[in-house]
């Protein structure tokens, strides 16, 4: 059980370039998250997927796609990449909605670190 | 707005000296609060979920409480290995899946 894998680590990008950065969860989680984590701040969340074909806008949307096309992976894309969203992006799952009770604790992958010059 | 701020940004104790993190919140309708530990390089580890005022929560050394604006995080005897970020996030009950982070409080133990 590998619980939620995030590739690559790290990745350098120029302006104006595109990538998609990956994100794979093994548990059977309903719920996956995209956050970003900029220094000395809290987490934002991008968007967030309530389970295959179904995507949401989170608080800091713009810049950046996702698709759910199968429970296990998330992808999130970044278009014409900006000095702006250098930051270390963090995806997440959760069996349910993370106040719902019970045990929907959200499990957090390693973060990929992402640079834009 | 939804709002949380942690308190203080940074707290440096001794190996035994208890100490409380703070974590300060306004939202409309609160549906939870969650603390997380943060280690350096990696992603956010779930501790504890509160979902109304009064509310307690213990592992280990630590113990979470809430109240209707703030919820404080008790480090008992802490040790080296609890030094980490700790951070705090609410989720509001406006939109079920949107959830607010503080910046975090960076805790550091020394032997």
């Amino acid at each position: 059980n590998a619980g939620v894998t995030q590739t690559p680590k790290f990745r350098i990008l120029k302006i104006g370039q595109s990538m998609t950065l990956q994100c794979t969860q093994d548990m059977n989680h309903n719920y996956m998250y995209w956050y970003r984590q900029d220094p000395g701040m809290g987490l934002k969340l991008i968007y967030y997927s309530v389970g295959a074909g179904i995507t949401d806008k989170g608080e800091v949307p713009n810049g950046y796609n996702v698709s759910r096309s199968t429970t296990e992976d998330f992808p999130l894309r970044l278009e014409l990449a900006a000095p702006s969203q250098t930051s270390v992006y963090f995806c997440a799952s959760s069996y349910s909605f993370p106040s719902g009770g019970g045990n929907n604790e959200q499990f957090f992958g390693p973060g990929t670190r992402l640079t834009v010059l | 707005e939804d709002q949380v701020t942690q308190s203080p940004e940074a707290l440096r104790l001794q190996e035994g000296e208890s100490s409380s993190l703070n974590c300060s919140y306004t939202v409309s309708g609160l549906r939870g609060l969650f603390w997380y530990r943060q280690d350096p390089g990696k992603g956010p580890e779930f501790l504890f979920t509160l979902y109304s005022a009064g509310e307690e929560k213990e592992k280990e050394r630590l113990k979470a409480t809430l109240t209707k604006k703030e919820s404080f995080l008790h480090i008992t005897a802490p040790k080296p290995e609890d030094s980490a970020t700790y951070l705090c996030a609410v989720q509001a009950g406006g939109n079920n899946n949107d959830m607010r982070f503080g910046a975090g409080t960076r805790l550091t133990v020394k032997p």
